[in-house]
């Protein structure tokens, strides 16, 4: 089945506690993102990647890192979380760099809580 | 800058009875526009997309959206909904960022609530 998967789903951590999100997709895509989404702000980019090894900043980096070592892996970096970023986290994929055209693919989503 | 709004937070309507949500963006190119539809405890989906030609656009699901250049508008209806729609509806526009990388920017989102 063509997915995008992230793990965990549900995460809850304390201030300064590095941890990683995984998003890995099974279907080629080339283009992959982190959204987060925060009630009355909708989603907003942190992170997306046009391919392997090349990945540029969203609307909201800050705090967070990305690699994209393979094509099917997007894993994000909180290097020391902080409350603020307690939030709903989507990774998304699309098979070609134009997102514009092609139709991106949401994961699951992954609720961070960081207290 | 680029942006879109989405004007009603929450819409609550009958089964059965008609829907029009409410997407306006601010552009200075010809957008690419799109609606993505989100249940609950779920990822994002795509209802449809416009990016040129006819400004009725269909989508799944029964949904349809009509592009108004005039209006800086791209309302998402349905004739007849069902309590299966009740989820939270974004639409979003995509853009050239300054690295001439295309990106999308999402709204705030509109929940909409089916009664019986």
């Amino acid at each position: 089945e063509a997915q995008v998967t992230q793990n965990p789903r549900y995460l809850i951590t304390v201030t300064g506690k590095k941890l990683t999100v995984t998003c890995s997709q099974n279907m080629n895509h080339e283009y992959m993102s982190w959204y987060r989404q925060d009630p009355g702000l909708g989603l907003r980019q942190i992170y997306y990647s046009m391919n392997v090894e090349v990945t540029d900043k969203g609307d909201v980096p800050e705090g967070y890192k990305v690699s994209r070592k393979e094509k099917r892996n997007f894993p994000l970096i909180l290097e020391s979380p902080s409350p603020n970023q307690t939030s709903l986290y989507f990774c998304a994929s699309s098979p070609g760099r134009t997102i514009s055209t092609y139709e991106q693919y949401f994961g699951p989503g992954t609720r961070l809580t960081v207290t | 800058a680029q942006s879109v709004t989405q004007p009603d937070i929450h819409i609550t309507v009958s089964e059965g009875a008609s829907l029009e949500l409410r997407c306006n963006y601010s552009y200075g190119a010809t957008p690419y526009l799109f609606w993505y539809v989100q249940s609950p405890g779920q990822g994002l989906q795509l209802l449809l997309k416009y990016f040129s030609g006819d400004t009725l656009v269909q989508g799944i699901k029964g949904f349809e959206a009509e592009f108004k250049r005039s209006q800086s508008s791209f309302n998402l209806r349905k004739p007849s909904v069902h309590w299966s729609d009740a989820a939270e509806y974004f639409c979003a526009v995509g853009r050239i960022s300054n690295f001439g990388n295309e990106k999308l920017t999402f709204g705030t989102g509109t929940r909409l609530t089916i009664i019986p």
